[in-house]
């Protein structure tokens, strides 16, 4: 079975800092890798996903992040933050096979920006 | 309007009530999910559907039990509800596997449930 673990439970920066939020994936097979965002008291929205081809993925927003499969990690970071960038943000996994595959989350990352 | 919503946003119940949460979607999407969020522990599955006659188990359905009234339904119900399920639920969705190799779903915006 696949697990995702993220280490750092929080991470506080300041305004215009860089971050990193750490992700590292357990699997047997190959797996999809997906970063999800929840804003205060919203749902979960999807961040950026990797699937296949080229291992750095962005967003939107500027955040981005790299599947490195020796390491098995899939790190976020973003150059840097805004205040509004202040959410947790779940790191997931799906396994690459033919068929349903369920999604397991890490156990989130709550990012706190500050001026 | 939200693809994916869910009624209510907030519930607070008393110990041994009965309790139901319902979502529904205009995604089109066949399958449906019901998570718990938990702080601490991320998202935890507690059953899925793939259609209307197709009910799955996630990893945390004891003392929890859904209804997929229409493939655009679906409602999670705790038949007698006790303090340790107060928790922020989440419905979601995805398309069949068949279009999406990737199972990306889509989250409504939560329920918090607070059992006294």
């Amino acid at each position: 079975a696949q697990s995702v673990t993220q280490l750092d439970s929080q991470v506080p920066v300041f305004e215009e800092a860089p971050v990193e939020l750490r992700c590292n994936y357990s699997s047997s097979v190959s797996v999809y890798l997906f970063w999800y965002v929840q804003y205060p008291n919203q749902g979960l929205q999807l961040l950026l996903k990797y699937l296949s081809g080229s291992t750095l993925v962005e967003s939107i927003n500027g955040f981005e992040a790299e599947f490195n499969k020796s390491q098995t990690s899939f790190h976020l970071r973003k150059p840097s933050v805004h205040i509004s960038d202040t959410a947790e943000y779940f790191c997931a996994v799906s396994k690459m096979n033919t068929g349903f595959q369920k999604l397991v989350f890490g156990t989130g990352t709550r990012l706190l920006v500050s001026p | 309007d939200a693809d994916v919503t869910q009624t209510p946003r907030n519930r607070i119940t008393k110990t041994g009530k009965r309790i139901m949460l319902e979502c529904s979607q205009t995604k089109g999407h066949d399958r449906m999910y019901w998570y718990r969020q938990d702080p601490g522990l991320g998202l935890r599955l507690i059953y899925y559907s793939f259609d209307v006659k197709d009910i799955n188990k996630g990893e945390i359905s004891d003392g929890y039990s859904v209804s997929r009234q229409a493939q655009a339904k679906f409602s999670l119900s705790l038949e007698s509800a006790i303090p340790n399920q107060t928790a922020l639920y989440f419905c979601a969705t995805s398309e069949s596997t068949g279009l999406r190799r990737d199972n990306e779903q889509f989250f409504g915006p939560g329920t918090r449930l607070t059992v006294l």
